[in-house]
């Protein structure tokens, strides 16, 4: 059964840190994952889509990278600033190729100006 | 815009009534999911759809039922038969990489849903 855990639970920085996320799953044998925000009260946003056959997607200031070997995502952030202050999510299918996904329980991100 | 919404926004019921959320989505996406998050415990998958007319149990699927009707629309009924029903309800669709997408998830804005 695919456990995803996400590691802090919380995290505080200044502004204009660069950081790591850090996401690891039990079963690697995925086909993707995905790491999502989501800010107080709202839907989750996706961020980043990482499929099998690819180590890294980057969107921006945002970098994930996925090693199915060890069983870890991270999520990179770089230049941080207040507006992303948000939970981050991950998440990976329950099964190989599954579209059922299981969802660590998040980063509650603090960025502070 | 293409999109999930979600409605109503929020919502209040009393003990023993049921009550029904609404998830529409306009992205042409074969499959449909429900989660409901409750603080602390992330999120937990209670029925999803890959297909128009078939629908299948997540993890806590008791006390709600759905229909997939219509390939845009997957309504959550939350029945009075579910214990805890006060949540956060989050609907989202994918492409689904057996029909040639990539799989990605996307949300709606949620419902909240408090029982007085």
């Amino acid at each position: 059964k695919q456990e995803v855990t996400q590691i802090p639970a919380a995290l505080s920085v200044p502004e204009g840190e660069n950081l790591v996320l850090n996401c690891s799953f039990t079963d690697s044998a995925i086909y993707n994952l995905q790491w999502f925000r989501q800010d107080p009260g709202k839907g989750l946003t996706s961020l980043l889509l990482i499929q099998s056959s690819q180590r890294e997607q980057t969107s921006g200031r945002l970098n994930a990278s996925l090693d199915k070997s060890s069983g870890r995502s991270t999520l990179y952030i770089a230049a941080s600033q207040p507006g992303d202050s948000a939970t981050y999510l991950c998440a990976a299918p329950t099964q190989g190729g599954s579209e059922k996904l299981v969802f660590g329980k998040g980063t509650k991100l603090t960025v502070n100006p | 815009d293409g999109g999930i919404t979600q409605s109503p926004k929020y919502l209040f019921r009393k003990e023993g009534q049921n009550v029904t959320l609404s998830c529409e989505q306009n992205l042409n996406h074969d499959a449909m999911y429900w989660y409901r998050q409750d603080p602390g415990q992330g999120l937990r998958l209670i029925y999803y759809s890959q297909i128009v007319n078939d629908f299948q149990k997540g993890d806590i699927a008791e006390g709600y039922s759905v229909s997939r009707e219509k390939k845009e629309s997957f309504p959550l009924t939350v029945t009075s038969a579910q214990k805890n029903p006060t949540a956060f309800y989050l609907c989202a669709s994918s492409s689904g990489e057996g029909t040639g997408g990539t799989g990605e998830l996307f949300f709606g804005e949620g419902s909240r849903l408090t029982v007085l």
